[in-house]
């Protein structure tokens, strides 16, 4: 009954390689969110999707590719990895509220935790 | 997005009131003040929020003051599970709006 399940939980892998990283969310929420967090613990929000149209797209090298099949999944496709690209990446999920106090506040997925080397 | 200022970490006892300050005085009128943790390895997670008026849920209580320009999250009752790294945010909610998280505080709880 986990409510943002991503996987794999831990990916290590090799310079040049093409990995993918998959988040599924049970909430029924209408956007949803990648966010990298580097070795210096920085949040940094890359890509947003609300019902399936990339509404954020950060500054971010060409090779992360999100993809949305439908609103309860957002997918993260990297291609040719880099060492800096080591990280652990959060998947997060959000719904608007129809009306008053804003949306409901984000909910995390527990990671995943890619290590290139 | 209007800035944040936070202490970089606190220390509080196990059972006691931890207090997290939190200064954000370029806010804008139809900006909300939110409050997420990060415990060790985990993904963040949402605790509260508001706009001016004080709230409080099952986790946390927001005090934000009248001109808007700081708040203080409070966490009545301390345990050794709350030590986290606690984000003070302001930012106008919307699918089009980024949460973005600063440095926050570390809280450390002990016995």
């Amino acid at each position: 009954d986990t409510a943002v399940s991503q996987t794999p939980k831990y990916l290590v892998t090799q310079m040049g390689n093409d990995k993918s990283i998959k988040c599924e969310q049970n909430l029924g929420h209408d956007t949803m969110y990648w966010y990298k967090q580097d070795s210096k613990k920085f949040l940094k929000i890359m890509f947003s999707y609300n019902n399936k149209e990339l509404i954020i797209n950060e500054t971010v090298p060409n090779r992360f590719s999100p993809k949305s099949p439908d609103k309860a999944h957002l997918n993260l496709h990297i291609n040719s990895l880099e060492l800096g690209d080591s990280a652990v990446y959060f998947c997060a999920s959000s719904q608007r509220r129809d009306r008053g106090f804003g949306d409901y506040g984000y909910t995390f997925g527990s990671g995943t935790r890619l290590t290139v080397v | 997005d209007a800035k944040t200022t936070q202490p970089t970490s606190m220390d509080c006892a196990e059972g006691r009131a931890a207090n997290l300050p939190c200064n954000h005085s370029t806010i804008s009128g139809n900006e909300y003040v939110y409050w997420y943790r990060q415990i060790h390895s985990q993904g963040p997670q949402y605790i509260i929020h508001g706009l001016k008026n004080n709230e409080t849920n099952e986790m946390a209580s927001l005090i934000i003051t009248e001109d808007r320009k700081s708040s203080t999250l409070i966490l009545p009752h301390a345990t050794l599970r709350d030590t986290a790294v606690y984000y003070c945010i302001v930012r106008v909610p919307g699918t089009a709006s980024k949460l973005t998280f600063g440095t926050g505080t570390r809280l450390q709880v002990t016995l």
